[in-house]
């Protein structure tokens, strides 16, 4: 079935550790979207990228990094993980169009302890 | 991209019509209104999207008066699966010279009782 999967499903991490969080998408959608969702803050979107090389900061950007290689791909890096970025991270993809919609991996839980 | 606000929570009862209205005061005029929907440890779905007066798929309808600055999402006859969270987005994935940004608030908890 065609979608977004995301990986590690959860992942315990330590502090100060490096941690890449993986999406690939197979619908060919130019527009991709990293979001960590924390309870009593909705989502709140990290990074973003509209096309393959290139990408863009959303509204928590900081401690985290992103690169768009392909226009399947879409990594976030958290390069020295601290307690704060425990959450649960959603990768999410869609067309360039207008009203185009979003589609939404299944999350990743992460733990920084 | 509008900010919107929508309440925090609402309860209803199975076989209920629920009406979640959404406030996008500063809408522009290239943008669309798109709900999506969430459950416990899932990513959103997307519902629903419209630009002006009625839109009606298989799960919802969505209304939209004529000067746009509000919507309400309709859900006929809800049952217990339709718990979740409700969000409202108010903005175009295509923002001229400033790239695609879909940004979420923090939606409208329902809660559906027999």
């Amino acid at each position: 079935i065609a979608g977004i999967t995301q990986a590690p499903t959860s992942q315990i991490l330590a502090a100060g550790r490096r941690m890449t969080l993986r999406c690939t998408q197979d619908m060919r959608h130019n527009a991709m979207y990293w979001y960590r969702q924390d309870l009593g803050l909705g989502l709140r979107l990290i990074h973003y990228s509209n096309t393959a090389g290139t990408t863009g900061k959303g509204e928590v950007p900081d401690g985290y990094s992103v690169s768009r290689a392909n226009t399947d791909d879409f990594p976030l890096t958290l390069a020295s993980a601290v307690p704060s970025q425990t959450s649960v991270y959603f990768c999410a993809s869609s067309d360039s169009g207008r009203g185009s919609e979003a589609f939404f991996g299944q999350g990743t839980r992460l733990t920084v302890v | 991209l509008a900010k919107t606000t929508q309440p925090i929570s609402m309860d209803s009862y199975e076989g209920q019509e629920v009406n979640i209205t959404c406030s996008h005061n500063n809408i522009a005029t290239n943008d669309y209104i798109t709900w999506y929907q969430q459950f416990p440890s899932q990513g959103p779905r997307f519902i629903i999207q419209g630009y002006k007066t009625k839109v009606t798929n298989e799960v919802a309808s969505l209304f939209i008066p004529a000067d746009r600055k509000s919507s309400t999402l309709s859900l006929p006859r809800v049952s217990l699966s339709d718990t979740a969270v409700y969000y409202c987005l108010v903005g175009d994935l295509i923002l001229t010279g400033g790239g695609n940004k879909l940004t979420f608030g923090t939606g409208t908890q329902l809660k559906v009782e027999l």
